[in-house]
């Protein structure tokens, strides 16, 4: 079955550079969701996307956006890039948004390393 | 979404039954129960979900207890690529999902 994809896999920058994530759901979902995952600690929550529109935002710093395509996939960008940002950065998708039984599919995530 | 407290370790004989468990007290009736686990570095991954009922699929078997403030994951016959990091949520909808600190199971031969 298809699982969600996300490019690149790893990612070397300098600091104050800039960088793109990119996530290709699932086909027929709709919803995607960011997080970043830093050295030993749990995921965080970034933002969400439903049908192109942003429903929901978590620790997200203002140097980071992101949108979601007519195709549903979705772009992380992140700009002067800090030696915290170097993290996994997952991204997850669902076919059924908002609702409590909402199961969340996700990607193997892109290392970032920034220098 | 209601907060889940999970022991932050565990061991398990490769062979044996893991039982996960989970404490979420403060959960509300329209809260669903999700376990989820990551395996060293990989994307999470989901493994199975309830409202009430117990539920049981090729992965686990997840038992709720009556008053729903908590549940325990079934792992049958944990294998050494069981090991991962286990997460419990209590979701609730909302576009968006917020992971505890979740339980280390390390499978051991």
């Amino acid at each position: 079955a298809a699982g969600v994809i996300q490019s690149p896999r790893h990612l070397i920058k300098e600091k104050r550079e800039t960088a793109t994530l990119k996530c290709y759901p699932i086909p027929r979902h709709d919803t995607v969701y960011w997080y970043q995952q830093g050295p030993g600690q749990d995921p965080q929550f970034l933002i969400s996307f439903y049908e192109k529109m942003q429903s929901d935002k978590g620790s997200i710093p203002d140097r980071f956006s992101a949108q979601q395509f007519s195709d549903y996939h979705s772009e992380l960008n992140m700009s002067s890039l800090e030696l915290g940002d170097s993290a996994l950065y997952f991204c997850a998708s669902s076919s059924v948004a908002g609702v409590a039984e909402e199961t969340q599919y996700f990607g193997p995530g892109t290392r970032l390393l920034v220098l | 979404d209601a907060k889940t407290t999970q022991p932050p370790s565990m061991d398990c004989a490769e062979g044996r039954a893991a039982n996960l468990p989970c404490n979420h007290s403060t959960i509300s009736g329209n809260e669903y129960v999700y376990w989820y686990r990551q395996i060293h570095s990989q994307g999470p991954q989901y493994i199975i979900h309830g409202l009430k009922n117990n539920e049981t699929n090729e992965m686990a078997s997840l038992i709720i207890t009556e008053d729903r403030k908590s549940s325990t994951l079934i792992l049958p016959h944990a294998t050494l690529r069981d090991t991962a990091v286990y997460y419990c949520i209590a979701y609730t909808g909302g576009f968006k999902t917020i992971f505890g600190a979740g339980t280390r199971l390390f499978v051991k031969a």
